[in-house]
């Protein structure tokens, strides 16, 4: 079965970092873009960047250069999403997601199953 | 960057109708164009990708349509278990990726 499987729930205080972990299995890792969007309690998706795992080519929203960091590891099969000096308005739920590379669009095929982030003091 | 703008924002019909959802981009987005389903508490499904074209086991009863700037998602005889929030989004090259504001869809 192909699928993405997230790292836990997490609940940090505000200025503080975190990594999330996401691990592919049941496809070629390596051979498809993976990436990375959040969703605010109650809003809309909002994609944060996507990553090549096999040379870890990376791109970025525009609107959030600099405050997200993605990286992947071949090796485990495993894409990574990093958030520095965490502020309340990350609260969000954090998903990763497969990119189609059989589609023009690059549609997202197969997601993780969701991250829970909490910022609060 | 490019933005896409759904139209309603929500919507309510009864069983066996049909609904449809518009999705307006800003600029020309060729047919990269898709739309997903996100029922409450569960992470998004790809329902249409390129514009048109239903993925592998969605029931056909979705469909998708459009081009250049003005899109179409339609659910022909509405089902209970459609209840969910519908949202377009547009890929262009990797360099800019951006979701519609979604549509919520319940049952009258």
């Amino acid at each position: 079965e192909v699928q993405l499987v997230q790292s836990g729930a997490e609940v940090k205080k505000p200025g503080e970092s975190l990594k999330i972990s996401c691990i592919g299995s049941g496809y070629s890792f390596s051979r498809y873009w993976i990436g990375w969007l959040r969703q605010r309690p109650g809003k809309g998706l909002e994609w944060l960047g996507i990553i090549w795992p096999g040379d870890s080519e990376t791109r970025y929203s525009p609107s959030l250069q600099g405050q997200v960091s993605i990286s992947a590891d071949k090796s485990l099969s495993a894409a990574y999403v990093q958030l520095n000096s965490l502020k309340a308005s990350d609260t969000a739920m954090y998903y990763c997601a497969r990119q189609d590379s059989g589609t023009y669009s690059g549609a997202f095929d197969i997601w993780g199953q969701g991250t829970m982030v909490t910022v609060s003091s | 960057d490019i933005q896409l703008t759904q139209s309603p924002s929500s919507l309510s019909a009864s069983v066996g109708d049909r609904v449809t959802i518009s999705c307006q981009a800003n600029q020309y987005i060729k047919n990269y164009l898709n739309w997903y389903q996100q029922k409450p508490g569960k992470a998004p499904r790809l329902l249409i990708y390129d514009v048109s074209n239903l993925k592998t086991g969605v029931p056909s009863r979705f469909s998708g349509s459009g081009s250049g700037t003005d899109f179409t998602f339609t659910i022909n005889n509405l089902q209970p278990e459609d209840i969910a929030t519908y949202y377009c989004q547009q890929y262009d090259d990797r360099l800019s990726l951006t979701f519609g504001g979604g549509t919520k869809v319940e049952i009258k």
